[in-house]
């Protein structure tokens, strides 16, 4: 079967660094997407990554190994408003998005 | 419109009633799609268009039906609602296989 793993749940705080795991088996593979999602909001794309190696975007950076089936989320200099849901979504042989649960972050001041 | 807008935002329904939520976009995108996400739980798919005239079942299917008449609508309907399909609704769009999901705003939908 298909699986995406994330932690349900982080606590960091703020102006600190987190890193968000995800680890997939799926059926093929063709890229890896790391989303946000506020409460009560729709996701917002983050990153894609479909090579190894790290992507980075401002205070957002995402890695991706594909021979461990492996990604993270690294966010730097934390915000309170970086309080949301982070959702990993990998894009299998079909081109269909498959979701994990996603990560709860909760930022203290 | 700019983006991708679902209507109604929130519906509570009686059980056995019909529904359709309605989900327009207007970036000219060829793939749509409509995910149900519930607490604990990823956004699982439940059909999908990958271009105008064409639709297929997703992970969770049943009670569900879709149709693509045109690029820019994809409405969703539930034949006769259960409770189990109480959820939070996401209909979103893409231009291609190698490219991002844009959102929807979401539909809250209770059966009671």
């Amino acid at each position: 079967g298909q699986n995406i793993d994330q932690p349900t749940e982080m606590t960091a705080t703020e102006g600190a660094i987190v890193q968000i795991n995800c680890t997939y088996q799926t059926s093929g593979f063709n890229g890896l997407f790391w989303y946000q999602q506020h409460a009560g909001e729709a996701p917002t794309f983050l990153s894609y990554n479909v090579l190894d190696g790290l992507e980075e975007k401002g205070r957002f950076s995402s890695f991706l190994s594909r021979s461990k089936g492996y990604s993270y989320l690294l966010l730097k200099e934390l915000q309170m408003k970086d309080s949301a849901s982070y959702l990993c979504a990998v894009m299998d042989s079909n081109y269909q998005l498959i979701w994990g649960a996603g990560t709860k972050l909760i930022i203290k001041p | 419109i700019a983006g991708i807008t679902q209507a109604p935002t929130s519906q509570i329904l009686a059980a056995g009633r019909r529904m359709t939520l309605r989900c327009t976009q207007d970036m000219r995108h060829n793939a749509m799609y409509w995910y149900r996400q519930d607490l604990g739980l990823g956004l699982r798919l439940i059909h999908y268009s990958n271009t105008a005239g064409t639709t297929g079942k997703g992970e969770v299917p049943d009670g569900y039906s879709v149709s693509r008449a045109n690029t820019d609508d994809f409405p969703l309907t539930l034949a006769s609602a259960v409770p189990s399909q109480t959820s939070v609704y996401f209909c979103a769009s893409r231009t291609g296989e190698n490219t991002e999901a844009f959102f929807g705003q979401g539909t809250r939908l209770t059966v009671v």
